[in-house]
């Protein structure tokens, strides 16, 4: 069982929705990251927190919003969203503080946004 | 040149073949490369770290060539099991939580 989960694992939207991905890890780690996979292409990071501060934004358009409350959650809001943004959106904490990540990335099983 | 670039594959080899992926990276200032898994429709895990020595876990093998910029993975002995998308990671220190860097991943498939 992994030590991060996501939810929803599938979702639809159509373009004027608003919707909330959500991701929670019980491994105590003290940073966690957003990532897009799309097909074809490289896992892309799109946003960090370490210690709930984010300290990196990937030039992420403003209709994705992360929120990171505490260590343990972090949601990603969506809206207006377009037919493009349909990917696997994987969420990862890590145990590292500031210095970076020490290569280990534990993922969650990812959220499958499909965009109508 | 992309970041981190991976022959896309599929390789189709049969049970008990030798495999070997490569990777190049483009980026000199890189410390620390890593290989993950990914099986389908699962998320990302490690499998190894890449150590400038070379380093072997079971049947799988990992170098580095810094000159070359260059890492490679050698499955040895291969397994149905070992089907799966393999992500060559690299990453560079410079204060950045974000500073991961994924290739495409190059698939495998075993066959019987």
């Amino acid at each position: 069982e992994t030590g991060v989960t996501q939810t929803p694992r599938h979702l639809v939207m159509g373009m004027t929705n608003k919707k909330s991905l959500k991701c929670e890890q019980h491994l105590g780690h003290n940073a966690m990251y957003w990532y897009k996979q799309s097909a074809k292409k490289p896992l892309e990071l799109m946003f960090v927190y370490s210690l709930e501060e984010r300290v990196e934004n990937n030039s992420v358009p403003s209709r994705f919003s992360p929120e990171c409350p505490n260590s343990s959650h972090l949601f990603l809001h969506l809206h207006t969203l377009q037919p493009e943004d349909s990917a696997l959106y994987l969420c990862a904490s890590s145990a590292a503080g500031l210095a970076g990540p020490t290569g280990e990335l534990f993922f969650g099983e990812g959220s499958r946004l499909t965009v109508l | 040149r992309k970041e981190v670039e991976q022959d896309p594959g599929p390789f189709n080899v049969p049970e008990g073949a030798t495999v070997a992926f490569n990777c190049t990276y483009s980026n000199s200032a890189s410390q620390s490369f890593f290989w993950y898994r990914q099986d389908c429709r699962k998320e990302p895990k490690l499998l190894m770290s890449v150590y400038s020595s070379g380093n072997e876990d079971g049947r799988f093998t990992a170098q580095l060539n810094r000159a070359s910029q260059y890492i490679s993975l050698l499955i040895r002995d291969s397994k149905l099991s070992d089907s799966a998308t393999y992500l060559c990671v690299v990453s560079t220190v410079g204060g950045s939580q974000g500073n991961l860097i994924f290739g495409k991943g190059t698939k495998l498939s075993v066959k019987p």
